[in-house]
């Protein structure tokens, strides 16, 4: 079955580097994405990996991948305020099925 | 970029009414549409898969006639919350799939549509 599980809850000093980490049961996932909710509004996507990558990097996120483990992790350098909001990790198994998320890790950055 | 579009953003209604949600793909066409609701503890539950010109799917659970979805176009959905109650207040999320210039596709989120019932 599918199931994606992620911490609740994160807090960092303002300038520190942030880790969100994910972990996911299904091997046959393709494609897992992290998405970033503000409060009151919808999902913005901000990265994705596909499965046969170990590493992605976009300026201050960095995607690491470890399949034989089945774990996701975000690493955002640099905190800042603005980057406080609900980290979503999400998988998907297929190209027509719905994506999995987790529960959303709420990171808190700390002036 | 591709951009989805929910609307009311924030409805309250009273308990035995009606309430409908749009969401429109607004540069782009979209066969198919997903709707999530999202719970005060922060999860994000997938309620039903909304395919044009056919059937929503719904997720188990869901009560296809508590909530009537129609996509009678290629860029609308609307998600009907029929004689609502104060349990189904909510935070109600459609997305639609994108191609992203990279090749893969992602999901992109309408900004969400809050609703009250008193």
């Amino acid at each position: 079955g599918e199931d994606v599980e992620q911490s609740l809850f994160l807090s960092v000093r303002e300038g520190d580097s942030s880790v969100i980490n994910c972990t996911y049961t299904d091997s046959s996932s393709t494609y897992l994405y992290w998405y970033k909710q503000e409060p009151g509004a919808g999902l913005q996507l901000l990265t994705y990996i596909f499965s046969n990558m170990d590493m992605k990097q976009d300026q201050r996120l960095t995607v690491l991948l470890n399949k034989k483990d089945k774990h996701l992790s975000l690493r955002i350098a640099d905190t800042q305020t603005g980057d406080s909001a609900i980290y979503f990790c999400a998988e998907r198994v297929s190209g027509n099925t719905p994506l999995v998320f987790g529960k959303g890790t709420r990171l808190s950055v700390i002036a | 970029g591709a951009v989805v579009s929910q609307h009311p953003s924030w409805v309250i209604c009273k308990s035995g009414t009606s309430v409908k949600i749009e969401c429109r793909s607004l540069d782009f066409q979209a066969t198919t549409m997903f709707w999530y609701r999202q719970f005060p503890k922060q999860s994000l539950m997938l309620m039903a898969t909304s395919n044009e010109g056919s059937k929503a799917t719904y997720e188990q659970g869901v009560e296809k006639d508590k909530f009537l979805i129609n996509h009678a176009s290629l860029t609308l959905s609307t998600l009907t919350v029929t004689s609502a109650h104060p349990e189904d207040s909510s935070f109600y999320i459609c997305s639609a799939r994108v191609r992203h210039p990279s090749g893969a596709n992602v999901l992109t989120f309408g900004a969400g549509s809050r609703l009250t019932v008193l």
